[in-house]
């Protein structure tokens, strides 16, 4: 069983529009979920993190915890087509960070 | 601040040889490091928690004799990958834990990407 899991995509939602990317996680002792883009050929880089239950908000993106439910989730406001990259959720465990497979998104024109 | 160099950013040599790749933090003093590799279309694997002055913890499936690691400094950590095959052809990512950043987060390098022939 991963333990922390995306849905693989690709998720494709045209310009303007909110993107909602969602990840779930086994390990209830995380304490901390970060979120990275990943652009191909690329380093992710972090877009935010959070680790207390309810909304944490910049700029375009909230990222939203559950830990009851063990749900990540980022939404994207007013998408452009410069976010079509690839989204990688992760949790910390044990000083590690343990990753996702990841969710492309593909912002159309 | 935060800033994760890696050098070389790709390298492509023969099967059997060996390769060695830089991970620097430029701004930061960095105990712990970690080395990732990543395979097209798939996420980052961590392979190796490298702390300054102690021996590396690697994850399981990961050959220790194969892929060396050396946190010499507390802004310095190498992989070298020995005896190197095409299967070995990977983006090779490290990452650095700010210690006075709270939450474990970690600033990522660039990359190196590895072809081996």
């Amino acid at each position: 069983q991963k333990e922390v899991e995306q849905n693989s995509g690709p998720l494709s939602v045209p310009e303007g529009a909110i993107a909602s990317l969602n990840c779930t996680y086994s390990d209830r002792g995380s304490q901390s979920f970060f979120w990275y883009r990943q652009y191909s050929g690329k380093s992710p880089e972090l877009i935010m993190f959070i680790y207390s239950n309810g909304d944490k908000e910049d700029g375009r993106f909230t990222a939203q915890l559950n830990k009851a439910s063990q749900y990540v989730s980022l939404l994207i406001r007013d998408s452009q087509p410069s976010d079509s990259a690839t989204y990688l959720c992760a949790a910390t465990q044990g000083g590690k960070l343990i990753f996702g497979q990841g969710t492309e998104l593909s912002v159309k024109p | 601040g935060a800033v994760v160099s890696q050098h070389p950013s790709w390298v492509i040599c023969k099967s059997g040889t060996s390769v060695k790749i830089e991970c620097r933090s430029l701004d930061f003093q960095a105990t712990t490091m970690f080395w990732y590799r990543q395979f097209p279309k798939q996420s980052l694997m961590l392979m190796a928690t490298s702390n300054e002055g102690s021996k590396a913890t690697y994850e399981q499936g990961v050959e220790k004799d194969k892929f060396l690691i050396n946190h010499a400094s507390l802004t310095l950590s190498t992989l070298t990958v020995t005896s190197a095959h095409p299967e070995d052809s990977s983006f090779y990512i490290c990452s650095a834990y700010h210690g006075e950043r709270p939450y474990n987060e970690q600033f990522f390098g660039p990359g190196t990407r590895l072809t081996v022939l």
